[in-house]
Formats: C-alpha cells, structure tokens, sequence
C-alpha cells in the first residue's frame, strides 16, 4: 500500500480564519478523497479531489466552504474556510488506485477551532 | 443508499481471548467490498481486512477473521488471541461496485478495550 502523509498532524486555530491541509503520496494514484471525522463520530466522506477540474462534493459540504485542489495525481489540499468551533474534527485524505477497491488513509488532521 | 449498522458501541475482551464484533449492511446491489478498519488512539485508520461480495470464502487474515453472511447482509469481525495493541475503534465499512462507487459508508464504530 502507498505510504500517505499529512501536514499539519494537528492544529489550533481561532473562529473565521482558514487552514489549509495537505495530502501527500509516496506513488501515484487514482482516487484522493478528504473525510471528515467529528468528535466521537464515523467518518463521512467531503468530496472526491479530481486531477485537473474541480472536486466532487457530498450532499452538504460546498466548495466555499472547503476548497480542495489536486494539482497532480500524488498531491491534494483541503481548506476549511471561514472555521467556527463545529469544525473542530479529525481530517482525513485516503488513497486509491484506479482498479483497486480499497481505499488507505492517511494519519489525519486534528483541528481545533477556538 | 447503503447503510452500515453497528450494534456495539463498545466490547471488552481479555487478552489472548477471542471476540466477534457485529455489521449489519443494507443494499439493494449484488455486487460490493466489505471492509473494517481499525483506528487506534493514534487516529489513523488502518485496513484490516476486507471481503468482496462475489466470493462465499470468508476472508482472513492472521488472527483476524471474518464471517461473512450475504443473505443475511451481515459481516462480522472475530479477533482471535486478543493481544492489547488491538484495542481501538472498529469500523465496518461498505463499497458498491458500480462505475463511480468509490465512497465508503461507515458504520458508527465498536470500541473494544483488552483487558490484561
């Protein structure tokens, strides 16, 4: 399975302003995906980062609200804009290759929003 | 749209001792990938086994097993030698087949502590 990281692992960060996350992976491959994990919560998928055009959002998130970029097929960022306190949640990015059905994950993203 | 049921939000086990976490699933497709991680406190989530539909074998892996019921739409995780690294959150996931069907749906998790 391909090696993923993170930046930043975690963070603090104060109501309305915005972080940026990014996901690296060791090879190239297919699918990027960004979830999101809230306090005690399973996780539930943001969108789908597409090399080259815009992501791919799930019912209730939008892209002001969280912009993603995947500017190759090996890198992808996610930006939680303008942050109140209940985007305080654990981030993460998974990985999967075009003829492969498992998706890995990253070591995620805590984000606290004071 | 699928669902992924989870019955126990916590279990306990003693270590070298064996236990099933439960997964129900509802779908309408005949075709799809069952999966369950682990997260430990560490946060990351890691593949711990995973099953596709199509084959009746269960899939194992060490001393990780699954017993997977299609009919019955249920997939459930034996942990066999219970060893304290295996305490974390488990989570039983699904994935559809068809074109475009890459997203994971979770279950709500199962805690399990081993007790020493």
């Amino acid at each position: 399975s391909a090696v993923i990281s993170q930046k930043p692992s975690r963070d603090i960060c104060q109501r309305g302003t915005s972080l940026t996350i990014q996901c690296q992976v060791d090879s190239q491959v297919t699918m990027m995906f960004w979830y999101r994990q809230q306090p005690g919560q399973s996780l539930t998928l943001i969108a789908t980062a597409n090399q080259g055009s815009e992501a791919t959002y799930e019912s209730g998130f939008v892209i002001d609200k969280f912009p993603i970029s995947r500017p190759n097929l090996t890198f992808s960022t996610l930006t939680v804009s303008n942050m109140s306190p209940e985007d305080s949640s654990i981030y993460l990015c998974s990985v999967a290759g075009y003829h492969t059905d498992t998706q890995y994950f990253g070591p995620g993203t805590r984000l606290t929003v004071l | 749209a699928q669902t992924v049921t989870q019955s126990q939000p916590e279990m306990s086990v003693q270590e070298a001792e064996t236990v099933t976490l439960s997964c129900t699933y509802d779908t309408s497709e005949s075709d799809y990938y069952l999966f369950w991680y682990k997260q430990p406190p560490s946060r990351q989530m890691i593949l711990v086994i995973r099953q596709e539909a199509y084959k009746q074998q269960n899939a194992t892996e060490n001393r990780f097993s699954v017993n997977f019921q299609k009919a019955a739409k249920s997939f459930s995780l034996k942990i066999s030698d219970s060893q304290l690294g295996d305490a974390a959150m488990y989570f039983c996931a699904f994935r559809g087949s068809g074109a475009g069907s890459y997203q994971l749906t979770f279950g709500k998790g199962t805690k399990l502590s081993v007790i020493p």
